[in-house]
């Protein structure tokens, strides 16, 4: 399995437009993870979806940031609109839903908001 | 509600030395621990998991990690750092009904000079 796979790897955008994070999760993997990384936060997860259903998202900042997942091999986080502060490197994870199991990351996308 | 705390943000070293990075959890129930990796520009790795029975957990890469329930503790540790170990260690929590959801630490830059 190619592990899961993010794009872009990198997404520089003007404030106010619309930016979409894609990801594909591993073969298999019914637990899907989107987590923001910043210097000043660390690592905040946004929102998790069990076999397709989204369980929590008291982490997305506000009405701003979306998250789909319309099938078992797609996942999408949206912006709408970008501000400068949502600047950050967003990973997505996935994992079996079994407690204990641990979450396998992609390479995270860099997003710049100018 | 579960949280983790690391104690040292940077934590430089001599190659070659021994090294421990510290976490402390905390949980009002059952736990599951793992040691996450993250080099320069890529995503996390899993390095160790702590789920049950012995607790002294060897992972990859000469790592190995205590259990303490007393001490709610999951420290890290290497007997001999290499240049190559020099990344970003984050320690992270779920607790045993999870379906998966990690509470990540805010990392530890592991810094080895030669």
């Amino acid at each position: 399995d190619a592990g899961v796979i993010q794009s872009p790897r990198h997404e520089v955008t003007e404030m106010g437009q619309e930016v979409t994070l894609r990801c594909k999760p591993i073969s298999g993997h019914n637990s899907l993870f989107w987590y923001r990384q910043t210097m000043m936060r660390g690592l905040e997860l946004l929102i998790y979806f069990n076999n397709n259903v989204p369980i929590d998202d008291s982490g997305m900042p506000e009405d701003r940031f979306s998250a789909k997942m319309p099938n078992a091999s797609f996942s999408t986080l949206k912006i709408q609109p970008s501000e400068p502060r949502d600047s950050a490197v967003y990973f997505c994870a996935s994992s079996l839903n079994r407690g204990g199991t641990e979450a396998f990351f992609g390479q995270g996308t860099r997003l710049t908001v100018v | 509600a579960q949280s983790v705390t690391q104690l040292d943000s940077q934590v430089p070293v001599f190659e070659e030395a021994p090294v421990e990075l510290r976490c402390n959890y905390s949980s009002s129930v059952s736990v599951y621990l793992f040691w996450y990796v993250q080099y320069p520009n890529q995503g996390l790795q899993l390095l160790l998991k702590y789920l049950s029975g012995s607790t002294l957990v060897k992972g990859i890469n000469g790592f190995e990690a205590e259990f303490n329930k007393s001490q709610t503790s999951f420290h890290l540790r290497k007997p001999s750092v290499h240049i190559s170990d020099t990344a970003e260690y984050f320690c992270a929590v779920t607790h045993g009904g999870s379906q998966g959801n990690l509470i990540f630490g805010k990392g530890t830059k592991l810094s080895v000079k030669p």
